[in-house]
């Protein structure tokens, strides 16, 4: 089955330094990748997916990622973070079935930024 | 309505209560998909529905789970006799067409369940 892998569970980083947040995934063949974001109290909010185009996928809020085949890689990263930045993300998966299905999600990082 | 909205927002049940939550995805959206949160996990799928045709339910923990969605809008989930293991945020997510592959998924706010 399809898998992804978050390394670290809670991740700090000081505000203007870089966020580097890191997926893997577990297939054979590459399937669509996803991150999306959750703060407190809120729902899921996509920030970036992979569907095959382009391996540097540019998101939300100054968020990119990067899709490495080699590495089964997609890891999220921004160059500068913000206090606002503070939430849980989550890396997510749905094979490349080429039909509707549903996303495996990664037990999530947690982001702490401070002064 | 602006997103998918869910309803109760909390909802605290004595163990052995039957619950019933509701969803109301976004005007239009062709999917309608259910995950439960647990405490410190990410999100696990549990079931799925193209209009009112439920694809798949690999996901529902047990028999005690059930979903509908009759008219091919608002869903609800349904959970028999309550017990304290599915204490969780339940998370209700809607997207445009039936390749869900290629449409994000836009999810609603959840509905926080404690069982005592």
């Amino acid at each position: 089955a399809q898998s992804v892998t978050q390394l670290g569970s809670h991740v700090s980083v000081s505000e203007g330094a870089l966020v580097l947040l890191r997926c893997n995934y577990s297939s054979s063949v590459p399937p669509y990748l996803f991150w999306y974001v959750q703060y407190p109290n809120q729902g899921l909010q996509l920030l970036l997916k992979y569907t095959s185009a382009a391996t540097l996928v540019k998101g939300i809020n100054g968020f990119e990622a990067e899709f490495k085949k080699s590495e089964t890689s997609f890891h999220l990263t921004k160059p500068s973070a913000h206090m606002s930045d503070a939430a849980e993300y989550f890396c997510a998966v749905i094979p490349y079935t080429g039909t509707a299905s549903k996303l495996t999600f990664g037990t999530g990082t947690r982001l702490q930024v401070t002064l | 309505g602006a997103g998918v909205s869910q309803s109760p927002r909390y909802k605290v049940a004595k163990r052995g209560q039957d619950v019933a939550l509701r969803c109301d995805p976004i005007s239009g959206h062709v999917s309608l998909f259910w995950y439960q949160q647990a405490l410190g996990q990410g999100p696990e799928f549990l079931t799925y529905f193209q209009n009112e045709a439920q694809l798949d339910k690999s996901g529902l923990p047990s028999d005690r789970f059930f979903a509908e969605r009759p008219e091919g809008s608002v869903s609800t989930l349904k959970i028999q006799r309550t017990q304290q293991e599915d204490s969780a945020v339940y998370l209700c997510a809607s997207s445009l067409t039936g390749r869900a592959t290629y449409n994000e998924q836009f999810f609603g706010p959840g509905t926080r369940l404690t069982v005592l």
